[in-house]
């Protein structure tokens, strides 16, 4: 079983849906992170959370570490959203710390 | 855009050859970090370096070694390339450890071993 799971794995809505990935991990963690990766490959950090909420926009991440779980909520879709979405955990090392990613969450938002 | 320039960004080349991909930061960031991404795997740490000449193996390090000998340059080798090597390669890079600050991403280097 993998440290980090999401679902789900392919997820496709209509132009203006509310979206829901989630994520779940079974290690200890120092803090949690969302990332975005575009179908040009590029990848960007969205959100890194160790407690509650953070809203950037239309994006929403939650986290309850009491149940391993975070999900990723975006209102209001729009077909720029497609993208790739992952979930990482960052764990403790005695170098410093590293992550661990999900495997992602392929989104397509049809107009 | 933080300042990560990873070359070649496409590289074809044969079994038993050598190969060195480069990771170039202009951030003065001291954590830098070697990935590969693969159809039905997440991103999985290959080597990462916590300061210059200081590194580490991460979970897929078999057949791959790093060098760091200047805070901007993070070197990634292979010595004898095998085909399941070929792979999606990305340097990334974070001023603490990655756990407690988000990482920037280069834009990848596609490797093929033919």
């Amino acid at each position: 079983k993998n440290e980090v799971e999401q679902s789900p794995q392919n997820l496709t809505a209509q132009e203006g849906e509310f979206i829901t990935i989630n994520c779940s991990y079974s290690v200890g963690i120092s803090a949690l992170h969302w990332l975005q990766q575009h179908p040009g490959g590029g990848i960007v950090s969205l959100f890194m959370l160790s407690s509650g909420k953070k809203k950037h926009g239309r994006l929403i991440a939650t986290i309850n570490i009491q149940e391993k779980h975070s999900s990723l909520h975006i209102t209001a879709s729009h077909p720029r959203d497609s993208a790739v979405y992952i979930c990482a955990v960052g764990r403790p090392t005695n170098s410093g710390s590293r992550l661990t990613f999900g495997e992602g969450t392929q989104l397509t938002v049809n107009p | 855009d933080a300042g990560i320039t990873q070359s070649p960004r496409h590289k074809v080349t044969e079994t038993g050859t050598p190969v060195t991909l480069r990771c170039h930061q202009t951030e003065n960031h001291r954590y830098m970090y070697w990935y590969r991404q693969d159809p039905g795997h997440g991103l999985r740490l290959i080597h990462y370096s916590y300061g210059v000449k200081d590194t580490d193996k991460g979970e897929v390090s078999d057949g791959y070694s790093v060098s760091r000998s200047k805070t901007e340059d993070f070197l990634l080798t292979l010595e004898s390339a095998t085909s399941s090597q070929t792979s999606v390669y990305f340097c990334a890079i974070s001023g603490r450890g990655s756990g407690n600050q988000p990482q920037h991403f280069g834009d990848g280097t596609r490797l093929s071993i033919l």
